[in-house]
């Protein structure tokens, strides 16, 4: 069974600060997602990577997938009120397995002025 | 372009009942995606359909089933409720659902159930 973990599990920072989220499991994945969820709604994709060692950004946001993709992390610059939500992690198998999402334990976090 | 849709939004069913959940795809999307989420574990994978036909499966009771139809919509039924099966579900759609694929899941907004 593939678990994804990630850490931390809570976040509540002041608006402007900087943070760094987590996604480590033991297994390989052949790509890995970042999902946030907000009150109400359901997951919405940030990104996604493919290669070992890509980095992509995404305005404020910078992910890196690892070298030997088992682990992947977020860091957010100047965080602000709008970052807050549910930070998923999620990886697909490289045995394939279509749209078999295994997905990470979950970040909160909360943003505040 | 709608987004997709998931019906009933919220419910609430006695332990022994049954449930069927809808979930209405992005058109065009032929892949959708169920998962449950619950604080205590999180996102789990229930099942994939593509085309009307089962593509994947996790590690769920047979309580847990569901179908698709000839437009793409699906249904996911639990028979015999318990306690546990309280959560959010969660339903899915994609454009695609290859071997390895890195596809975006779009999800809906849920379907909270209470089974008390």
């Amino acid at each position: 069974t593939q678990l994804l973990e990630q850490s931390p599990q809570f976040l509540s920072i002041q608006e402007g600060e900087n943070l760094t989220v987590y996604c480590n499991s033991s297994s390989v994945f052949s790509s890995l997602q970042w999902y946030r969820q907000e009150p109400g709604e359901g997951p919405v994709l940030l990104v996604t990577v493919v290669t070992g060692g890509e980095v992509k950004k995404l305005k404020r946001l910078t992910f890196q997938f690892g070298d030997a993709r088992k682990d992947s992390s977020l860091h957010i610059t100047a965080a602000q009120p709008g970052d807050t939500g549910l930070y998923l992690c999620a990886g697909r198998s490289v045995t394939g397995g279509g749209n078999k999402l295994t997905f990470g334990t979950g970040t909160q976090l909360k943003v505040e002025l | 372009k709608a987004g997709v849709t998931q019906t009933p939004r919220y419910l609430i069913k006695t332990r022994g009942q049954q449930v069927t959940l809808s979930c209405s795809p992005i058109s065009g999307h032929r892949s959708v995606s169920w998962y449950q989420q619950t604080p205590g574990q999180g996102l789990q994978f229930l099942f994939e359909y593509f085309s009307e036909t089962q593509r994947n499966k996790g590690n769920f009771p047979g309580r847990f089933s569901g179908r698709q139809f000839s437009n793409s919509r699906s249904e996911m039924n639990v028979s015999t409720l318990e306690l546990g099966d309280s959560a959010l579900y969660l339903c899915a759609s994609s454009l695609v659902s290859g071997a390895l694929t890195t596809g975006e899941l779009f999800f809906g907004e849920g379907s909270r159930l209470t089974v008390l």
